[in-house]
Formats: structure tokens, sequence, C-alpha cells
């Protein structure tokens, strides 16, 4: 079983659409958790870091939900510069960071 | 945040060969990771980069075949040797920040003809 379980996609959704992305994952000792966005050919870079009581930066909202172990990310009035692949990230502990498959967003014009 | 230089950003290298990817971080950091990742695959690790002894390899994964070198706390290379066409791959160091979030380098995109 993967530890980090993510829908690969592909979505593909209009602009101004809302998309939402879950993650699960096996290990109920994971401490920390992330979504991070990688465009074509690039580096995967860090969009968001996810808490317990949910965080939201503009319109990028992450929540956690420890007792079903999965996360998710909730984009709002999707623009065409949000098309991407968005991994999941989990950290059990110390140097121990798990990857998703990565979901795959278009957004369409 | 941690900058990253990685280099060589790309390099197309014949079957046999070795080449050696550098990183150098504008901070001293703790643990330095080597991630590979293949065509529309998630990244997987290869080794974290100890300083001052020798690199940890994760499963699959041996030091003759990718020689990790961590002289002090901000650089490290990594040595894909007597590549082969499977090891074609984007090739990225990363370090983690407080053991938390992970930064990364640009990457290096190999291709083994």
């Amino acid at each position: 079983r993967k530890e980090v379980e993510q829908d690969p996609g592909p979505f593909n959704v209009p602009e101004g659409a809302t998309v939402a992305f879950n993650c699960t994952y096996s290990n109920s000792a994971s401490q920390s958790f992330f979504w991070y966005r990688q465009d074509c050919r690039k580096e995967p870079k860090l969009l968001m870091s996810v808490y317990s009581s949910g965080n939201e930066d503009g319109r990028f909202t992450a929540q956690l939900n420890r007792a079903s172990q999965y996360i998710s990310l909730l984009i709002r009035d999707s623009k065409l510069s949000d098309s991407a692949t968005y991994l999941c990230v989990v950290n059990i502990f110390g140097n121990q960071f798990y990857f998703g498959t990565g979901t795959s967003l278009t957004v369409i014009p | 945040s941690a900058v990253i230089s990685q280099k060589p950003s790309r390099d197309i290298c014949q079957r046999g060969t070795s080449l050696t990817i550098q990183c150098q971080v504008d901070s001293q950091v703790t643990m330095m990771f080597w991630y590979r990742q293949q065509p529309g695959q998630s990244l997987t690790l290869i080794a974290t980069a100890n300083q001052g002894s020798e690199a940890t390899y994760e499963s699959g994964f041996v030091i003759d075949k990718f020689p990790i070198s961590r002289p002090n706390l901000t650089f490290s290379t990594l040595t894909v040797s007597n590549m082969s066409p499977e090891d074609s791959s984007i090739y990225l160091c990363s370090v983690s920040a407080m053991g938390e979030k992970l930064f990364f380098g640009s990457g290096t995109q190999l291709s083994v003809l």
C-alpha cells in the first residue's frame, strides 16, 4: 500500500470554476502535510502547508482530516495560470517525506 | 526559504559515461536529499546526503551507482555512474527547513543515449 494516494486526474475545468483535490495517507503518525505545485519540466514549489484547523491563502484552501487521514486542496475562481500538477506531500518525521503521484489540472479558457 | 542552485540544468550523455550534478544552498542546512523523477511519475528519494558521513540510500539505490558527496552544510553532489537509457530522468536536490518544508533545486534533466 502506498504511503500517499492521490487521484492523478486529469482535471479539466473552465476558468472561474472551483476544483478540489483529495489525498489520503496511510501512516497515522504523519506529522506535517503540504501541497506543492509543479509546472511542466520544473521543480516542485511549495504552495501551502496544511494545518489541522484548515488554512486559506487567497483562492486556495487546504484542509486536514486526521481521523480519516486525508488532506484536501480547494481552488476557487480558477485561473489559466493555475494549470499545473499538484503534489500532496506528507512528512512522517525528520527526513521521511512521501509524495503523491500528483494531480494534473488544466484550466480551460 | 532556501535558495538552491543546481547544475547542470540538462545534459545529454552517452551510455557508459558518468555525470556529476552539483547543488549549492545559500544557507547551512542539516538535511539534503536527492530525488529522481521519471517521466509522468512522482518523486522517488534516492538518498539523504549526510555531512561528514556516508549518504543513506533508499531501497533500490546503491552507492556504486549513485555516489554522493556532502563536504559541508551548503553543498552536495550526486554522480550518476555508468549510465544507461533507464537513467534518463529529472534529478532534483532538495533541502529541508527545520525538518519540515522541502525546497528544491531547479532540477537536472538527464537524457542517456
